[in-house]
């Protein structure tokens, strides 16, 4: 079945470092991937999409960019900020059984930004 | 607001006690989904409903998990003689059609601990 890898947290890093996330997926079809953020005490927010391949979705300096060879979908931003920290989860929708699309979530990888 | 909204956020109860718990999601969307997320976890998928209709419920773990949305707005999530592998945050989502790129609105989520 589908399913999303994701690196294992907690990363952390100082202010205005580079963050990368890396997220793999195995999935049949051609799924949309997602970015998903979780900040402490609150649900889950959308944080960027893509739905084709060599597809860039984007949002508030964070980057991924759909890589079908590679079945990746690794986040990327250039300086993070102590507001950044979060959990993230990368996921892909999935068939469900009636065709419908489900979303297929990784683990999560928690960040930890100092000042 | 306009977003999901989720009651109760904390839910205690004593192992074999019925719980509910409920989903308001937002105006107008046709699709609600539930997902159960354990600690230290990605949610994962427990039902999907495309108005009234139950289209799949495939993710629910036992006969002791129930949902409904009978007027295809307010759903309901209903857990009979609980126990203690039941106590995760449960998370309910929105989105206006079923297609692969429609991303899902998430709300807070009810926390169930079991004792």
């Amino acid at each position: 079945g589908d399913s999303v890898t994701q690196m294992e947290g907690p990363v952390t890093l100082s202010e205005e470092a580079f963050l990368t996330i890396n997220c793999t997926y195995t999935a049949t079809g051609y799924p949309s991937l997602f970015w998903y953020v979780q900040y402490p005490g609150e649900g889950l927010q959308l944080l960027l999409k893509a739905t084709k391949a060599d597809d860039k979705g984007s949002n508030k300096g964070f980057e991924a960019t759909y890589r079908k060879e590679t079945t990746s979908f690794h986040l990327e931003k250039g300086s993070v900020q102590v507001s950044d920290s979060a959990v993230y989860f990368c996921a892909l929708s999935g068939l469900g059984s009636t065709g419908f699309q489900k979303l297929v979530f990784g683990t999560g990888t928690r960040l930890l930004v100092s000042p | 607001g306009a977003g999901v909204s989720q009651s109760p956020r904390y839910k205690v109860a004593k192992r074999g006690q019925d719980v509910a718990l409920r989903c308001d999601p937002i105006s107008g969307h046709v699709s609600l989904f539930w997902y159960q997320q354990a600690l230290g976890q990605g949610p994962e998928f427990l039902t999907y409903f495309q108005n009234e209709a139950q289209l799949d419920k495939s993710g629910l773990p036992s006969d002791r998990f129930f949902a409904e949305r009978p007027e295809g707005s307010v759903s309901t999530l209903k857990i009979q003689r609980t126990q203690q592998e039941d106590s995760a945050v449960y998370l309910c989502a929105s989105s206006p059609e079923s297609g692969r790129n429609q991303p899902q609105h998430f709300g807070d989520g009810t926390r169930l601990s079991i004792l």
